[in-house]
């Protein structure tokens, strides 16, 4: 268990419909990831938030967005949904360091599926 | 962040050492290395992490030559719950904390 939690487990939708997944980082992390994991696409980094603000963005679509709450729990947002957005979303969270690289703790993730 | 290339694929038999290496080339002075662990369905798990020469923790060893352009994670004793994709990472993210994963290295451990 890397202490990072992620709901709901499984989500399945239908073309055109929003959805809103939910992240809890580990107690006392400021930083939280979304990552898209798609068989053709393999892990993909989407966004990063740091203590409520954007911080990084990666290969995050438009009809996607993101937020980071004061309690740093964040939701990814995803809109007008395809079939081509059913992937595994994961959620990650680090705490900052002045070096090297932020080891990540990554949730269970979220399957969604789009129909 | 510096790119990255290892094997697509690698087999072992359990009890077996597997090393993995990974090409890195561009890797630039601040860059560290790190070695993460997927297992199917679940997150990728960190593993290991270093700057130059050897760093060795309780599931593996890196080794890093004097040049960084490549690294070598390395195994003991494999079994068959190693059998999972391990990516490969370069860079300093300190400050900007996106990771490039790419495709990663599918280990298959046999019995």
């Amino acid at each position: 268990d890397s202490g990072v939690t992620q709901t709901p487990k499984h989500l399945i939708t239908a073309t055109g419909q929003r959805v809103t997944l939910r992240c809890s980082p580990r107690s006392g992390d400021l930083s939280v990831y979304w990552y898209q994991q798609s068989l053709d696409q393999g892990l993909q980094f989407l966004i990063q938030y740091y203590n409520g603000e954007e911080r990084a963005k990666g290969n995050i679509l438009e009809r996607f967005s993101a937020q980071q709450f004061p309690d740093l729990h964040s939701e990814l947002n995803l809109s007008s949904l395809e079939l081509g957005d059913s992937a595994l979303y994961f959620c990650a969270s680090s705490v900052d360091r002045d070096r090297g690289h932020n080891e990540q703790f990554f949730g269970p993730g979220t399957r969604l599926t789009v129909l | 962040l510096a790119k990255t290339t290892q094997p697509i694929s690698m087999d072992s038999y359990e009890g077996q050492e597997v090393n993995i290496t990974c090409s890195h080339n561009n890797i630039a002075t601040n860059d560290y290395i790190t070695w993460y662990q997927q297992f199917p369905s679940q997150g990728p798990r960190f593993i290991i992490q270093g700057y130059k020469t050897k760093v060795t923790n309780e599931v593996a060893s890196l080794f890093i030559p004097a040049d960084r352009k490549s690294s070598t994670l390395s195994l003991p004793r494999v079994s068959l719950s190693d059998t999972a994709v391990y990516y490969c990472l370069v860079g300093e993210d300190s400050t900007l904390g996106r990771l490039y994963f790419g495709r990663g290295t599918q280990l298959t451990v046999w019995p």
